[in-house]
């Protein structure tokens, strides 16, 4: 079935930094979605993409959708202490289920 | 955006007695509504799917005599975990999607269940 690989699992950043998270598919998506979720909250729809190779920006958050639809990456940068929280990209096959990624948890030093 | 509520946030319960959840979509209809179910650090897992009128779709190894699902109305659905275990103890979500199929869920803030 299909799989949603994210990496890395945690990653800690002083303020300022930048932020990386990957995700990639085992299969093509149809399309691909970012959620955040704070500690002890609940996921908060970020963005979808859909064509190939497409490119949003929300402010300080860029978002990538691979050539082949079956990765993508989430980039902040310059990072805040609002950031902080569990970024999970959730994969659609067609028109199956969403299938999330395991997420990157992302701290950061003020 | 859509606003999904949920019910009860926080259930704590003895061991063998059933919990029910409830999931509604306060400002949208939502043909399909999904139950996942969260560890501590971990991803969320789909358990179900959820379409009004209609049986549930259950995921592989979700056990559906244990969780019962019942999507009685475009704006709600329920989630009984019966005879619940401590083994049940999790964090179980609900999101609703309207209309069409590539949009985005929106999600209820969660219920946290802890069996004694």
């Amino acid at each position: 079935g299909q799989q949603v690989m994210q990496i890395p699992q945690y990653q800690h950043v002083q303020e300022g930094e930048d932020f990386t998270t990957y995700c990639n598919s085992s299969t093509t998506l149809s399309n691909i979605q970012w959620y955040k979720q704070r500690p002890g909250g609940h996921p908060v729809f970020l963005i979808q993409l859909v064509k190939s190779g497409e490119v949003k920006k929300q402010k300080r958050l860029t978002f990538q959708f691979g050539e082949a639809k079956k990765n993508s990456s989430l980039h902040i940068t310059a990072t805040q202490t609002t950031d902080v929280g569990t970024y999970f990209c959730a994969g659609r096959e067609g028109a199956q289920k969403l299938v999330f990624g395991q997420g990157t948890r992302l701290t950061i030093n003020p | 955006g859509a606003v999904v509520s949920q019910h009860p946030s926080r259930v704590i319960c003895k061991s063998g007695t059933s919990v029910k959840i409830e999931c509604r979509s306060l400002d949208f209809q939502a043909t399909t509504m999904f139950w996942y179910r969260q560890f501590p650090k971990q991803s969320l897992m789909l358990m179900a799917t959820s379409n009004e009128g209609s049986k549930a779709t259950y995921e592989q190894g979700v056990e559906k005599d244990k969780f019962l699902i019942n999507h009685a109305s475009l704006t709600l659905s329920t989630l009984t975990v019966t005879s619940a275990h401590p083994e049940d103890s999790s964090f179980y979500i609900c999101s609703a999607g309207a209309g069409v199929i590539y949009n985005e869920q929106f999600f209820g803030p969660g219920t946290r269940l802890t069996v004694l």
